[in-house]
């Protein structure tokens, strides 16, 4: 099975500063014959359920602000908050898409300093 | 749009079966494409995949789950299912549905529900 792997567990960010989450998996996350990286971020608000953020690890998905950016490829992979606004405090979980089981990051998780 | 929604006991007994069901509104079940997924989250923890079934019928589950899992379609009332049997204290825990793509991420969520396992 797939191991995901995040970093840090927590992080305090100013409001307006960047918030960076890195994610590694056990085993590239490269699919297809358009190497797309079957990768995926979700921000989970307190006793909200996940919402999905990005997908194909660079795609943000639909009435997903701009200052949300996936990158990376193959096994390392990079969520950056651009500026952070207060609406941004929540538990962020990658997760990889390549294979059944489907595994999550343990969750990074990200407060105003 | 598609919306998802749990519903079913909130409190389980030990040694008993927890049954969830999860309706889909906005959206039909029976179409290919998507993966009908149980995701379920301990107090204060991470995310667990319990499984999947597809509108064929056809499923997969996480082999590293204890309590054994059944997960069922009705097509006809456009739901979809979960039984865990056996349950123990272990299996508290709030329990969503949600769909993916084939393959895909998991793009809609239900609001989820908690379930306590408890005598």
């Amino acid at each position: 099975d797939i191991v995901m792997t995040q970093s840090p567990d927590s992080l305090a960010v100013s409001l307006g500063e960047r918030a960076t989450i890195n994610c590694k998996s056990s085993q590239s996350l490269l699919y297809g014959s358009d190497n797309k990286n079957s990768l995926a971020w979700y921000q989970q608000r307190p006793g909200q359920p996940p919402k999905l953020l990005i997908y194909w690890a660079s795609t943000r998905a639909s009435g997903i602000p701009d200052r949300f950016t996936g990158s990376g490829s193959g096994t390392d992979f990079t969520l950056t908050i651009s500026t952070l606004q207060a609406e941004d405090v929540a538990v962020y979980y990658c997760q990889q898409c390549y294979e059944i089981p489907p595994a999550f990051g343990q969750g990074t998780k990200v407060e105003i300093k | 749009q598609v919306q998802l929604q749990e519903s079913g006991p909130g409190l389980v007994r030990p040694s008993q079966t927890l049954s969830l069901t999860c309706t889909v509104s906005g959206g039909s079940i029976n179409i290919g494409g998507y993966f009908w997924t149980w995701i379920r989250q301990h107090p204060g923890k991470g995310l667990e995949w319990i499984g999947n079934i597809y509108y064929s019928g056809t499923t997969y589950s996480n082999p590293s789950l204890k309590s054994p899992v059944t997960i069922s379609i009705d097509r006809s009332k456009n739901q979809f299912s979960l039984k865990l049997s056996s349950v123990t204290a272990a299996d508290t825990a709030v329990y969503y549905c949600a769909r993916a793509g084939d393959p895909g991420p998991f793009d809609v969520w239900g609001q989820g529900t908690m379930v306590t396992v408890s005598s």
